[in-house]
């Protein structure tokens, strides 16, 4: 089946402990991207790629970091969470051609206490 | 940087009745693409449906259908015999044209609530 994996679901933590989020793909895509959800606010991106060891940032990267190393894989590091980041996290992914869509993994829904 | 502006914040239909959803984005560019993605409870995200900025032809999928107008940079979303099971955050997005050297990008609107009563 063709999906976007997207872990943990849920996750809740302290200020200042680093975390990823993993994000995983089985379609071959060249772009991956990042957002996060905030009530009012929509969806926002914080970091694509177009390919691998190719990345940018997006509209919110301020206290995010991400790698490409494979094509299928595009995790999401905080290095040192805050309050501010609590968010409900969005990976996902398209291949190239305008009009493709994009293919959502299931969201991770982030607590930084 | 481009734009997506849903000023909607929320929105309710009677079941069965039409509803539109309006979106209204800002671009220099001549060629994107739109999409609107419904969110139901669930949180996924889900495709309802696209236009490409060089077709004229407004896009249909079943009951859902826009209302594209490139001139006034408009993209509403039209529900047609609305049913409990569309309830859900509506979001339009643009995607700039891709680029070599930095891809598309896609921005997303704030979302638009929608309530469907019985």
């Amino acid at each position: 089946e063709a999906q976007v994996t997207q872990n943990p679901r849920y996750l809740i933590t302290v200020t200042g402990k680093k975390l990823t989020v993993t994000c995983s793909q089985n379609m071959n895509h060249e772009y991956m991207s990042w957002y996060r959800q905030d009530p009012g606010l929509g969806l926002r991106q914080i970091y694509y790629s177009m390919n691998v060891e190719v990345t940018d940032k997006g509209d919110v990267p301020e206290g995010y970091k991400v790698s490409r190393k494979e094509k299928r894989n595009f995790p999401l590091i905080l290095e040192s969470p805050s309050p501010n980041q609590t968010s409900l996290y969005f990976c996902a992914s398209h291949r190239t051609g305008g009009n493709s869509p994009l293919h959502f993994g299931n969201g991770t829904r982030l607590t930084v206490t | 940087a481009q734009t997506v502006t849903q000023s909607q914040p929320e929105m309710s239909v009677q079941e069965a009745e039409t509803v539109t959803l309006s979106c209204t984005y800002d671009t220099s560019e001549s060629d994107y693409y739109l999409f609107w993605y419904k969110q139901p409870p669930s949180r996924q995200m889900i495709l309802v449906i696209r236009q490409e900025a060089y077709k004229q032809q407004n896009a249909t999928e079943n009951r859902f259908s826009v209302n594209f107008q490139k001139a006034a940079k408009s993209f509403s979303l039209k529900i047609s015999d609305s049913q409990l099971g569309d309830a859900a955050m509506y979001f339009c997005a643009y995607r700039s044209p891709e680029k070599e050297t930095s891809g598309s990008r896609l921005t997303f609107g704030e979302g638009t609530q929608l309530t469907v009563n019985p």
